[in-house]
């Protein structure tokens, strides 16, 4: 079974450009999730998709951040204009409906560097 | 908003010994409650997960869930020098996703 899979691994960008990721989660997982990894921190949700519903996007930076999951598979981030502290670990992860018993399965992440 | 807390550690132990993570988190709603382990430039892997109270055992792996106490630990038995990584505790919101705490290093030394 394929894992999550994430693009580009790493991405170096100045303040104000913008920056897109690619997540394209496990086959037939209906719920996709973004996170955000500061360094020494734990995950922080940015937003929860079921199908191509949003779920939560709740601690979503909305100003400058969007996401979208177009026909309930692959899904992408977008960040417009990066700032300095949005340098972080973008971690997808993708899991069966409900999240009680069903484990996150997490994709390799993507290491953003704004200068 | 919802809290899991951790202590940030470093947690040292020496090899063969017994590691014990703990975890508080603040919403007496939450029903799970998950352990991932995140070596460093890696992605997290889930280790186990529990809800009932009480202990739940998996290899050298026991998870203990205190729904009182809002109490959750992680003991590692006969700790290794590849157990050595960042914990992460988890709680469920709502049973809609998780809260993450920050995750306590653990070193366990030669």
């Amino acid at each position: 079974e394929a894992g999550v899979a994430q693009s580009p691994r790493y991405k170096i960008i100045e303040k104000r450009q913008s920056v897109a990721f690619w997540c394209n989660p496990i086959s037939g997982h209906a719920t996709l999730y973004w996170y955000q990894q500061i360094l020494g921190q734990g995950p922080k949700l940015l937003i929860q998709f079921q199908n191509n519903g949003v779920v939560d996007d709740s601690q979503l930076p909305k100003d400058r951040f969007s996401a979208e999951r177009l026909k309930g598979v692959d899904s992408t981030l977008k960040i417009q204009p990066a700032k300095l502290e949005d340098s972080a670990v973008y971690l997808c992860a993708s899991s069966l409906v409900g999240v009680i018993y069903n484990e996150q399965f997490f994709g390799p992440g993507t290491r953003l560097t704004v200068l | 908003q919802k809290e899991v807390e951790q202590n940030s550690g470093p947690l040292s132990v020496p090899e063969g010994a017994i590691a014990s993570l703990n975890c508080t988190y603040s919403d007496r709603g939450s029903q799970s409650f998950f352990w991932y382990r995140q070596y460093s430039g890696k992605s997290p892997e889930l280790i186990m997960f529990i809800y009932s109270n009480g202990d739940k055992e998996d290899g050298r792996f026991t998870a203990q869930l205190n729904k009182a106490s809002q109490y959750v630990s992680l003991l590692i038995r006969d700790s290794q020098p590849s157990d050595s990584a960042t914990y992460l505790c988890a709680a469920d919101n709502y049973g809609q996703n998780f809260v993450f705490g920050p995750g306590t290093r653990l070193s366990v030394l030669p």
